[in-house]
């Protein structure tokens, strides 16, 4: 696609319950980003891939955080046991993977655990 | 380790103003990048502009114009002649060699914008 992608645009869970967040990343590009933006705040760092190499998961606040990369394409975050402080907005970006290259974000996933 | 820092939470101006975003950045690196980025109401994160550590030429785009000084850490931003539409989140980030890839941003400035 032209853009990245990312759905659904909102989420509404029972906290306790797993959640699923979805990336498109733009075709070719084989760096992906996952970062969190909480109401007010800055982009929180959750997790990078580059590629085929093993991914930078050292933003992910705790064990019930996890993604996955398949196909060097689109790209899973799993939340599971999800919490009210988990409520963010989820943000994915996608860059061409040169040191330089900028990153281009999708419009993000608003998830609210209620 | 790397850090930016953008001391301006808020700023509010009135149309027509000049405005300068301040952003100061750690690393230990001798080549990094540095990028600025504007968040509309909207939500979606729209790329500005990229500088390397090696060109410390200023840069004009229309009414932006970015200030690059290595002796300071700083890389500022200002808008000339502000309009509403600028009204946004503005943040700066940093990516270095010791995070490869990794982008991390400043905590935002918010810009209003006031007709």
């Amino acid at each position: 696609g032209a853009g990245v992608s990312q759905s659904p645009s909102n989420k509404v869970t029972e906290k306790g319950k797993d959640v699923e967040l979805r990336c498109d990343p733009i075709s070719g590009h084989t760096a992906l980003y996952w970062y969190r933006q909480s109401l007010g705040q800055g982009l929180e760092f959750l997790i990078y891939f580059q590629g085929n190499s093993a991914p930078d998961k050292s933003g992910l606040p705790s064990d019930r955080f996890s993604a996955e990369r398949t196909g060097g394409s689109v790209s899973t975050l799993t939340i599971q046991r999800t919490q009210q402080e988990d409520s963010a907005v989820y943000l994915c970006a996608s860059s061409s993977g040169g040191q330089a290259s900028e990153a281009f974000f999708g419009q993000g996933t608003r998830l609210t655990v209620v | 380790a790397q850090k930016v820092t953008q001391a301006q939470t808020e700023i509010s101006v009135v149309e027509k103003e000049d405005v300068t975003l301040d952003c100061v950045y750690e690393t230990r690196d001798t080549t990094y990048y540095l990028f600025w980025y504007k968040q509309p109401p909207s939500g979606e994160l729209v790329f500005l502009i990229r500088r390397n550590s090696f060109d410390e030429q200023n840069e004009i785009s229309g009414r932006y114009s970015w200030n690059f000084q290595k002796s300071t850490s700083s890389f500022n931003f200002t808008i000339t002649a502000s309009q509403v539409v600028d009204s946004a989140v503005y943040f700066c980030a940093l990516k270095d060699g010791t995070s490869y890839g990794k982008l991390t941003f400043g905590q935002g400035t918010i810009l209003t914008v006031h007709p």
